[in-house]
C-alpha cells in the first residue's frame, strides 16, 4: 500500500525566510510519481510539480525548489524568501504507474503561514 | 486565470432536496475527476471520468450521482444529502485518465447540507 507523511502540520515563517516542506513517502512500486499541490485560502489546488520515479533531479522554479531523494524516499520542497502569498496549505502526493488499481494518495497537508 | 470552472460558488440545500453541481474544463482534457474535501482533510477522490465515460467510482453513496455530457462537462447530482455531506466539491480535469497525470483543479463548490 502506498502512503505519504506530512509529518509537519503547521509552519509559520516571517516573510523572506526560507521554507522548507517536507514529504516521506512508502511504494513498493519501482514507477511512482510525486506531486506538490499549493491550496490558498480561496480553495482552489494549484498544481505545482509532478515527478516520475526514475527522474532525481532537483527542480527550481523561481522562489521554488524541489529535492528528491530516493534513498530517503524524500521529495522535500523550499520556498526561498517567502511572501505572505505563499501561505497556503501544501499537499504532497503520490501515484503509482497506471494500472487497474492506481490510486492518487495525498498526505495530509501542510499549513504554511507566512507573516509580515 | 483559472481554466476549469464550477458553479455554484455556494450552496445550501435540504436533505430532500435535489441539486446539480457543474464543472467545466477549457483545456481540451479528457479526463475529469469529482473530489469532496472536509475542513482540513486532504480531497478525497470520489469519481473518475476517462473519455467520457465512468472509469473510477469509489465507493461512493447513491446519493451522488455524477453525469459526464461532453469531454468538456462534468456535472455532480446531488438527492437526499446527509449533513455530514457537508464540504468542499472540487472537480479536477487531466489529460488523460490515469492518476499519474498532474490535475488542475476548479475553485469548488461549498455546500453545506441542512
Amino acid at each position: 500500500a502506498q502512503k505519504v507523511t506530512q509529518a509537519q502540520t503547521e509552519i509559520s515563517v516571517v516573510e523572506k525566510e526560507d521554507v522548507t516542506l517536507d514529504c516521506v513517502y512508502e511504494t513498493r512500486d519501482t514507477t511512482y510519481y510525486l506531486f506538490w499541490y499549493k491550496q490558498p485560502p480561496s480553495g482552489e489546488l494549484v498544481f505545482l510539480i509532478r515527478r516520475n520515479s526514475f527522474d532525481e533531479q532537483n527542480e527550481i522554479s523561481g522562489r521554488y525548489s524541489w529535492n528528491f531523494q530516493k534513498s530517503t524516499s524524500s521529495f522535500n520542497f523550499t520556498i526561498t524568501a517567502s511572501q505572505v502569498v505563499d501561505s497556503a496549505v501544501y499537499f504532497c502526493a503520490l501515484s503509482e504507474a497506471p494500472g487497474a488499481n492506481s490510486k492518487l494518495t495525498f498526505g495530509k497537508g501542510i499549513t504554511l503561514s507566512v507573516r509580515p | 486565470d483559472t481554466e476549469v470552472t464550477q458553479t455554484p460558488k455556494h450552496l445550501v440545500m435540504g436533505m430532500t432536496n435535489k441539486k446539480s453541481l457543474k464543472c467545466e474544463q477549457h483545456m481540451g482534457h479528457r479526463a475529469m475527476y469529482w473530489y469532496k474535501q472536509k475542513a482540513k482533510k486532504p480531497p478525497e477522490l470520489m469519481f473518475v471520468y476517462s473519455y467520457e465515460k465512468l472509469s473510477i467510482n469509489e465507493s461512493v453513496p447513491s446519493r451522488f450521482s455524477p453525469e459526464c455530457p461532453n469531454s468538456s462537462l462534468l456535472n455532480l447530482h446531488l438527492h437526499a444529502l446527509q449533513p455530514e455531506d457537508s464540504a468542499l466539491y472540487l472537480c479536477a480535469s487531466s489529460q488523460e485518465g490515469h492518476l499519474s497525470y498532474e490535475q488542475y483543479f476548479g475553485p469548488g463548490t461549498r455546500l453545506t447540507v441542512t
